[in-house]
């Protein structure tokens, strides 16, 4: 399996800052990369696929980008809203892997 | 309006059958394909398998094969996800959730279920 290694792991941010999350594959995929979005009780929300394609809905102060072994998800400006867990997926391969996933607080 | 409702919370002793369900509404079900995620306590995300409602094929993760079935009733735009024989290690929330498009899988998921809590305990 494609393992994936997201960093941080746990993120302390204030409302305003600019917060870059990095998922690394142990083998490259490509643009197979997407990023989702869970907050404590919910299911997971879909923000990125294809490594840099912003979901519809989804606000633009959200950008992914990368390709091969190296991802990144950037927030621009964090909102209060922004504050939960995100997740990276592979999706070259099966079977499809999640990144262990990073928790975004408030400082 | 997409939307996928899944039933209600469960609670079972290990050895005992189970069956959850997830029911599409808003859209042709039988024209994507409907995927189960396992969420452990504390935990991240486990892709288990995929069904594409229109001819029931389906695809599990190695992980998972052969410790669920996943099936689909097309006729009432539902998804299942049973276990034959539960251990307390499948204590869990799961959830259903859609594929983009209607490509095969795999495909990033867009609509999601509100989740399934299973509890096996003695």
């Amino acid at each position: 399996d494609i393992q994936l290694t997201q960093s941080p792991s746990f993120l302390s941010a204030s409302v305003g800052d600019r917060v870059t999350i990095t998922c690394r594959a142990s083998q490259g995929i490509s643009s197979y990369l997407a990023w989702y979005q869970q907050k404590p009780g919910k299911a997971p929300k879909l923000l990125i696929y294809a490594a840099s394609t912003l979901q519809s809905g989804v606000p633009s102060r959200f950008s992914g980008s990368g390709s091969g072994t190296e991802f990144t998800l950037t927030i621009s400006s964090l909102q209060p809203e922004d504050f939960a867990t995100y997740y990276c997926q592979q999706l070259n391969s099966y079977p499809p892997t999640f990144g262990q996933g990073t928790r975004l607080e408030i400082k | 309006e997409v939307q996928l409702v899944q039933s209600g919370a469960e609670v079972k002793k290990p050895g005992e059958s189970l069956k959850i369900s997830c029911k599409g509404s808003g859209y042709s079900f039988t024209s994507y394909w409907i995927g189960w995620v396992r969420q452990m306590p504390g935990k991240g995300l486990e892709w288990m398998g995929i069904i594409y409602p229109g001819d029931s094929d389906t695809r599990y993760s190695p992980s998972f094969q052969g410790q669920v079935t996943i099936s689909a009733d097309k006729s009432i735009s539902t998804a299942y996800l049973q276990w034959s024989s539960l251990k307390a290690s499948d204590t869990a929330m799961y959830y259903c959730a859609r594929q983009v498009g209607g490509d095969p899988p795999p495909v990033p998921f867009d609509y999601w279920g509100q989740g399934t809590l299973v509890t096996v305990s003695s």
